[in-house]
C-alpha cells in the first residue's frame, strides 16, 4: 500500500448522517484521487486534486465532498444526499498526472450505513 | 464509448498451473494500460505498465502482452502460488483525459 493510509478500514453509520473518510500520503505526491468500488464493477473516480487547494469532480461526485488543505491530505466526506452510500473507498496518490504516472492506492476504507 | 472488457470474469485454477487473463479495450486515443492485482479488502498494486510502443512486459512470474493494433492485452501467471489468488484488473490511460477501469477478473488458486 506504498505510503498512503487511509482510516478507518471499517466504518458504520446511520443513515442520514454525514462521514469524513481520512487519506494521508508522505510520497510527496502532487496528486490526490478518491475511487468508489462497488462488488462487480470497476473502480469510478469520485473526485481528485492536483494540486494543494484545488480539486475537481470525477464521475460521480454527487454526494461527496472533499478538501486539500495539506499536500497530504485529501479527506472525503459522505454526505447524506448520496443515496448509495455503502462501498468500499479508496484513495490513490501519484506524482504528477495520473493519465501519465504510477497511481499508488491505500489499504481502503469500507463503509456500511444502514 | 471507451471501454475496458476483461475475460474470464472469475477463473479457478491449481496451484503451479499457468493461466492467462484478456483484457480488450475500446479507448481511444491511447496512452497506456496497466494491470494491477487487488488482494480482498487491499487496495489495488501495480503489476505492469506499458505504453503504446511495448509489446511484452515482466514482474516476476506476471507477464503482460499488448496487441495495440487489436486492442488487445493479456496477463500471464506462471506457476501459480495460492497467495495469486486475486482480482486483476485491467486499466487503460486515454490520452489527455481519463483512466478507464476494467472490472476486474478474480483469479481462485486452490491447492
Amino acid at each position: 500500500d506504498g505510503g498512503i493510509t487511509q482510516s478507518p478500514k471499517y466504518l458504520f453509520r446511520k443513515e442520514g448522517q454525514n462521514v469524513t473518510l481520512s487519506c494521508e500520503q508522505n510520497l510527496n505526491h502532487d496528486a490526490m484521487y478518491w475511487y468508489r468500488q462497488d462488488p462487480g464493477q470497476g473502480l469510478r473516480l469520485i473526485y481528485y486534486s492536483q494540486i494543494v487547494n484545488d480539486f475537481q469532480k470525477g464521475d460521480i461526485a454527487e454526494g461527496y465532498s472533499v478538501s486539500r488543505e495539506k499536500k497530504e491530505s485529501f479527506p472525503l466526506t459522505v454526505t447524506s444526499a448520496q443515496k448509495n452510500p455503502t462501498a468500499f473507498y479508496l484513495c490513490a496518490s501519484s506524482e504528477g498526472n495520473a493519465k501519465s504516472y504510477e497511481q499508488y492506492f491505500g489499504p481502503g476504507t469500507r463503509l456500511t450505513v444502514t | 464509448k471507451n471501454q475496458v472488457e476483461q475475460s474470464p470474469q472469475s477463473l479457478i485454477i491449481l496451484e503451479g498451473k499457468n493461466c492467462t487473463l484478456q483484457c480488450n479495450y475500446t479507448v481511444s486515443p491511447f496512452s497506456n494500460l496497466r494491470w494491477y492485482k487487488q488482494d480482498t479488502g487491499r487496495g489495488p498494486v501495480s503489476l505492469t505498465i506499458m505504453t503504446f510502443s511495448e509489446n511484452t512486459k515482466s514482474n516476476g512470474r506476471y507477464t503482460a502482452t499488448l496487441d495495440a493494433d487489436t486492442k488487445q492485452s493479456s496477463l500471464h501467471i506462471t506457476a501459480s502460488q495460492l497467495s495469486d489468488s486475486a482480482s486483476y484488473i485491467c486499466v487503460v490511460s486515454q490520452a489527455g483525459t481519463a483512466l478507464i477501469f476494467g472490472k476486474g477478473t478474480t483469479l481462485s488458486v486452490s491447492s
